[in-house]
């Protein structure tokens, strides 16, 4: 079955400047990759989303690329917040219903 | 918010006991997707259900069950509790058709702790 490695597991930033959070998968099958925020004490939110015909997607501050041949995809974060401190996770599917998750990585944003 | 909403928030149960959680999808979406989500770690797929019927499964024993209702809420079952049942349980909902990948929205979870 899939595989999802996320790095860094923790990253902190200054204010302003960029975040670039990496993940790699390991079927070769999977075509949908979201990436999603999660707050402390809430479910996960769907920031942005890729799938396997898109090499780059870009939603304002948010960016997420696609590498098909080397199998890793990545989010950047530019112009960073301090409400963009969060936990964020990668995700990776091949068939409907079976979605795996990284193991996510801590963003703090200071000030 | 994404309007999908689970209950209870919180709850306490003992080894050996059972215990449904309940999830009611965004308005409009047909599938919902059930994951444990342990402290420090990404949710786990426990299964989907569309249109009522399982639609795949994770790695989980069958002491895990499910339902979808015709107004397409869900409930998770769990037998049995064993302490490393204590997680937090999330429900996705999305609008699925044919075989492709649909956003999936997540509700708040319910915070199970099993002594």
């Amino acid at each position: 079955g899939e595989n999802v490695e996320q790095h860094p597991s923790t990253l902190s930033v200054q204010e302003g400047d960029s975040a670039v959070i990496k993940c790699t998968y390991s079927d070769s099958a999977s075509n949908y990759f979201p990436w999603y925020k999660q707050e402390l004490g809430k479910g996960p939110q769907l920031i942005i989303d890729i799938r396997s015909n898109v090499g780059e997607k870009k939603d304002q501050r948010i960016a997420v690329t696609l590498n098909k041949t080397a199998k890793h995809f990545s989010l950047h974060i530019t112009e960073t917040q301090p409400e963009d401190s969060a936990v964020y996770f990668c995700a990776a599917t091949a068939t409907r219903g079976d979605m795996r998750f990284g193991a996510g990585t801590r963003l703090t944003v200071k000030p | 918010e994404t309007g999908v909403t689970q209950s209870p928030t919180h709850l306490i149960k003992t080894r050996g006991q059972q215990v449904t959680l309940r999830c009611s999808s965004q308005s409009g979406h047909n599938t919902v997707s059930w994951y444990q989500q342990a402290l420090g770690q990404g949710p786990q797929f426990i299964f989907q259900y569309y249109r009522e019927e399982e639609n795949g499964r994770g790695n989980f024993p069958p002491r895990f069950s499910g339902l979808q209702f015709p107004n397409y809420s869900s409930e998770l079952n769990v037998n049995a509790l064993e302490l490393d049942d204590s997680a937090l349980y999330l429900c996705a909902s999305s609008l699925a058709s044919g075989r492709t990948n649909h956003e999936q929205y997540f509700g708040p979870g319910t915070r199970l702790t099993v002594t």
